[in-house]
């Protein structure tokens, strides 16, 4: 069965490091999200793309988050510098395309200290 | 703003009873809906979708639609301890295809 993968599964960080996460979506899907999960809420859109482009990002903090899809399939969300509220489960999913079916990831574990 | 709500719980349920989820959504042009299951400390797995009206049906789990009142349900017959878990309600609107997530029900089944 197909899964979106995603690494590293956990990461501890100092504040002001930089920090990156890779996501690999399940193949022929062209749209993949990136959440964020801080515990007992639920997941915050980051950033969403379609194949290479990205159709919302209006939640990325963009002085410190980047995101990108060059090749419109697999993607990295970095973070520099990383702050202790920066702690949270980073979550990618992909679905065929807009409006279908998430299938999320197993989710980064980020620890900022 | 665009608003998915779901009551925060915890819902306690005994073993074998019926679990009733709910979720209700602000935007009125809502198309699609969403129900994920998170185990603590796991990613969110996709248990049904509904688009229509009515009544959706998957083994032990019933999603029910009403775009009138706004309310999306999801139903578990036969409650076991293993649906012991966060249910999130996710909704997806064709204005501008994206997807909002409520903050999830935390369900307990007692044994």
């Amino acid at each position: 069965e197909a899964e979106v993968a995603q690494s590293p599964r956990y990461k501890i960080t100092e504040k002001s490091q930089a920090v990156a996460f890779w996501c690999d979506p399940i193949s022929g899907h062209a749209t993949l999200y990136w959440y964020r999960q801080i515990l007992g809420q639920g997941p915050e859109l980051l950033v969403q793309f379609q194949d290479e482009s990205v159709v919302d990002d209006s939640q990325l903090p963009k002085d410190r988050f980047s995101a990108e899809r060059l090749k419109g399939v697999d993607s990295t969300l970095k973070i520099q510098p990383a702050e202790l509220g920066d702690s949270a489960m980073y979550l990618c999913a992909s679905s065929l395309d807009r409006d279908y079916e998430q299938y999320f990831g197993p989710g980064t574990r980020l620890t900022v200290t | 703003q665009k608003e998915v709500e779901q009551n925060s719980g915890p819902l306690s349920v005994p073993e074998g009873a019926i679990a009733s989820l709910n979720c209700t959504y602000s935007d009125r042009v809502s198309q699609s809906f969403f129900w994920y299951r998170q185990y603590s400390g796991k990613s969110p797995e996709l248990i049904m979708s509904i688009y229509s009206n009515g009544d959706k049906e998957d083994g032990r789990f019933t999603a029910q639609l009403n775009k009138a009142s706004q309310y999306v349900s999801l139903l578990i017959r036969d409650s076991q301890p293993s649906d012991s878990a966060t249910y999130l309600c996710a909704v997806s609107s064709n204005r501008d295809d994206k997807i909002i997530f409520g903050k999830g029900t935390r369900l307990h089944i007692l044994p």
